[in-house]
């Protein structure tokens, strides 16, 4: 089985300051990740993933994120946020390799307030 | 290119009443998947669908089944709507199993009065 937990449902920063969201995985095999944001009344977008390879993943919007194997974490950062990143922003995990049925497990979400 | 397609937007229906939902893959994209969203929570997963075969199915109960067409589009259906079945209902698309990510569409928002 596979679960994800965001740790902090709401953060709040100031435009221009460091963005960082927590995201923890369980999983019994090797995990692709992903993480993915959700503005009002719309669907999912990819912002980046990880399924195998260097475990510093960039992805769009400058948002990047670590694969850190030894603490079960994929926290997702960006240098400085802007108050177009403010949106609900989803974890999830797929178990990795072979015809994986896409059974994509998500966290609570969390959701980030940008400050002017 | 377009997008995971969805329809209806947003729908209301009152207990007991079924419903149909529909989505539209990515051109080529043969692997569709359903998850439903409740105001608050992450998505969960309800359906997997692969060359119109059924792959996968989350912890929903008999009410909600799908099908997935030659053209490798999907409906949803659930039967004997309840109060607790409001929510977005997405629809997501890659062109293989295996294939990673899945693509979203904007999902269709079911109201239950």
């Amino acid at each position: 089985a596979q679960s994800v937990t965001q740790l902090g449902s709401h953060v709040s920063v100031s435009e221009g300051a460091l963005v960082l969201l927590r995201c923890n995985y369980s999983s019994s095999v090797p995990p692709y990740l992903f993480w993915y944001v959700q503005y009002p009344n719309q669907g999912l977008q990819l912002l980046l993933k990880y399924t195998t390879g260097a475990t510093l993943v960039k992805g769009i919007n400058g948002f990047e994120a670590e694969f850190k194997k030894s603490e079960t974490s994929f926290h997702l950062t960006k240098p400085s946020a802007h108050m177009s990143d403010a949106a609900e922003y989803f974890c999830a995990v797929n178990r990795a390799g072979g015809t994986s049925y896409g059974k994509l497990t998500f966290g609570q979400g969390t959701i980030l307030t940008v400050h002017p | 290119d377009a997008g995971v397609t969805q329809s209806p937007t947003h729908l209301i229906k009152t207990r007991g009443q079924h419903v149909t939902l529909r989505c539209s893959p990515i051109s080529g994209h043969k692997s569709v998947s359903w998850y439903q969203q409740v105001l608050g929570q992450g998505p969960q997963f309800i359906f997997q669908y692969y060359e119109k075969e059924e792959r996968g199915r989350g912890n929903f109960p008999d009410r909600f089944s799908a099908r997935q067409f030659p053209n490798y589009s999907s409906e949803l259906n659930v039967n004997a709507l309840l109060l607790g079945d409001s929510a977005l209902y997405l629809c997501a698309s890659r062109p293989r199993e295996g294939d990673q990510p899945q693509h979203f569409g904007d999902g269709t928002r079911l109201s239950i009065l």
